[in-house]
């Protein structure tokens, strides 16, 4: 039921930089809707990662990165480390009828 | 610093009423924000399901509003999500957060299994 749409799996190895993209339509990030980005470790709750399309929060480290364009968002890892292996979310906001937020299909991240 | 803590049941017959309730400490819900519940199927995404501001103000999912209640007590510093007429395909991780646009803190989340 998910409204934004992730890529299921994106791999790197260890340094490299990697991009996952969350995209939306007119209702939601091409409505100027915030994107807002989670990261989640196995068997742990969502942890906020980029909020407000390209604000981290304390503590984050800069190797993450966010950006928005039109109908679609993308997180970047630079850097790739093998504690970065995790699933990632978009979630932004929806003014049709489906939800007012609303989050991405999750893409899991493999550090190879 | 600000942490959440969900409590209840970990198991609820189908066709009951699942009740959870989250617990708030490090800030006072009078404050202000709003305080969501979040749910994820096992090996599934993640669902907004409702939140509420401390007035009692609240919004759901409108896939689930027929069956979600959310409530506030301010004076215990918790807010508290009804699910009614659960099935099998309500059996999830139920999370809750604050929401500030972004759900910025979450708590730790508790597994519901409904089954007879």
């Amino acid at each position: 039921q998910s409204v934004l749409t992730q890529p299921p799996s994106v791999s790197g190895a260890p340094g490299q930089r990697v991009t996952i993209s969350c995209t939306g339509s007119s209702s939601n990030i091409g409505a100027g809707y915030d994107v807002h980005w989670y990261q989640q470790l196995p068997g742990t709750a969502p942890k906020l990662l980029i909020y407000g399309n390209s604000n981290r929060p304390s503590g984050v480290p800069d190797r993450f990165s966010g950006s928005k364009s039109g109908t679609s968002a993308s997180l970047a890892i630079t850097g790739l480390q093998a504690e970065d292996e995790a699933d990632y979310y978009c979630q932004s906001y929806d003014s049709s009828l489906s939800a007012f937020y609303v989050f991405g299909t999750g893409t899991k991240v493999t550090v190879l | 610093q600000v942490q959440l803590q969900e409590s209840g049941p970990g198991l609820v017959k189908p066709s009951e009423t699942l009740s959870l309730t989250c617990t708030v400490s490090g800030y006072s819900i009078s404050s202000g924000y709003y305080w969501g519940w979040i749910r994820q199927p096992p090996g599934k995404g993640l669902e907004w399901i409702g939140s509420i501001y401390h007035s009692g103000s609240t919004y759901y999912n409108p896939s689930l509003k027929s069956r979600v209640t959310i409530s506030v007590d301010t004076s215990k510093n918790q807010f508290s999500l009804k699910l009614s007429s659960v099935t099998a395909a309500d059996t999830a991780v139920y999370y809750c957060a604050r929401v500030v646009g972004a759900f910025d803190i979450w708590g730790q989340g508790t597994m519901v299994t409904v089954s007879s």
